[in-house]
Formats: C-alpha cells, sequence, structure tokens
C-alpha cells in the first residue's frame, strides 16, 4: 500500500524557515518524480516544487523561488522541502504527491498533509 | 486569479448530469494533458482523471472527462450526494515550467 506521510509543520514566525519531510512507502520511491502541492485555508490547489526521480530536475513555482528548496533522499525514501523567509501568504497545508508521468500534474497518491502557520 | 478558468460553483439534484468546465490556453491545456481531482471536506485531493479522460481504477464510471483545443471538462452523472466536493483540474504549463491548477469547482448536491 502507498503511504505518503507529511512531518515537520508547525507555527512559525515571519521571516522564519522550517522543513517539511515526506516519508514514503510502498512503492519504489527512488523511481517516480515528487511534487509539494499546498491549499491555502478555504482557497484552492497551488503547485509548489517538482522534483526528478534522480533529483538533477527541480522546478519551483514563482511564488517560492529563492525561498524554497526541494531535495530527496533515495536511500531513505524521503522528500524535503526547506521554506525559508517565510511569509504569511505561505500558511497552507503543504501536501506532496507522488508523480505517476513526466512533468504532468498526474498525482496518483497524495500524503494527508502539514499544516504551516506563519505568524506573529 | 488562477491560470486554469473553472465555474466556482455547480449544482444539481441526484440522479442528474452535471459538467465542470475547466479552460486553459495553448501552453497547458492546448498541449499537455488534464487531470481532475476531487476533494472531499477535510480531506487529501484524489485522482479522478488522468490524462484528459481516462479513471484509476475504483472511480465510478458515473465520472467522464474530455479535452477539446484549450479547455476540458469533468462529467458527472448520475449525481449522488457523496460527490458533493471541490473538484480541481490541471494540467503542465510550458510556459511556466511547472504544473496549474483551476481555482476549483465546489459542487453541491440539491
Amino acid at each position: 500500500e502507498v503511504q505518503l506521510v507529511e512531518s515537520g509543520g508547525g507555527l512559525v514566525q515571519p521571516g522564519g524557515s522550517l522543513r517539511l519531510s515526506c516519508a514514503a512507502s510502498g512503492f519504489t520511491f527512488s523511481s517516480y518524480e515528487m511534487n509539494w502541492v499546498r491549499q491555502a485555508p478555504g482557497k484552492g490547489l497551488e503547485w509548489v516544487s517538482y522534483i526528478s526521480s534522480s533529483g538533477s530536475t527541480i522546478y519551483y513555482a514563482d511564488s517560492v523561488k529563492g525561498r524554497f528548496t526541494i531535495s530527496r533522499d533515495n536511500s531513505k525514501n524521503s522528500l524535503y522541502l526547506q521554506m525559508n523567509s517565510l511569509r504569511a501568504e505561505d500558511t497552507a497545508v503543504y501536501y506532496c504527491a507522488k508523480d505517476n508521468g513526466f512533468r504532468s500534474g498526474w498525482y496518483d497518491y497524495w500524503g494527508q498533509g502539514a499544516l504551516v502557520t506563519v505568524s506573529s | 486569479q488562477s491560470v486554469l478558468t473553472q465555474p466556482p460553483s455547480a449544482s444539481g439534484t441526484p440522479g442528474q448530469r452535471v459538467t465542470i468546465s475547466c479552460s486553459g490556453s495553448s501552453s497547458n491545456i492546448g498541449s499537455n494533458y488534464v487531470y481532475w481531482y476531487q476533494q472531499l471536506p477535510g480531506t487529501a485531493p484524489k485522482l479522478l482523471i488522468y490524462r484528459n479522460n481516462q479513471r484509476p481504477s475504483g472511480v465510478p464510471d458515473r465520472f467522464s472527462g474530455s479535452k477539446s483545443a484549450a479547455s476540458a471538462s469533468l462529467a458527472i452523472s448520475g449525481l449522488r450526494s457523496e460527490d458533493e466536493a471541490d473538484y480541481y483540474c490541471a494540467a503542465w504549463d510550458d510556459s511556466l515550467s511547472g504544473v496549474v491548477f483551476g481555482g476549483g469547482t465546489k459542487l453541491t448536491v440539491l
């Protein structure tokens, strides 16, 4: 059974940093591209970042470029999102999502989400 | 303002057929596959349609997807109360080098 479990969410002050983790199981993690997608309270879905299976190709949404860093450790079946210079508008539930295509938006499995609240 | 445009709301009575539209451009829907997600209240999104019109196993055939040029549609036939949810379309955007989502459509079953 495929499982994606996010952790690391919490309350952080504006300008602060936070690192999210996503532990994957039930599939060959190193063979699949992964993504982070977020959802602000009461709002729609927003794609945040993509990383290829090897980690060699990475993309970011303009809204987080230069502040967020996606990475993965295939030996630990884990995906990460380092978030720096956090702003109030980064407050959201952050989902990790397994990509079943190639630069597609084909997310066949999602984690339960990790809530990040940026507030003083 | 979302790159893909969806109506904010849709509604229907049990048994009816409803459609939800998703409008994009040549850089996203016009040149890439469309995906649809269903999000029940308080839960993570669930893949409903992939590659324009394919259903993952377990998704009822009451759900169908179509695409024409730079627009796509999700149709739900035989509407049921459990279909009440938010629905999102998504596609890769070649110009943005990223995935774009529609703003979401809240479906109400009257």
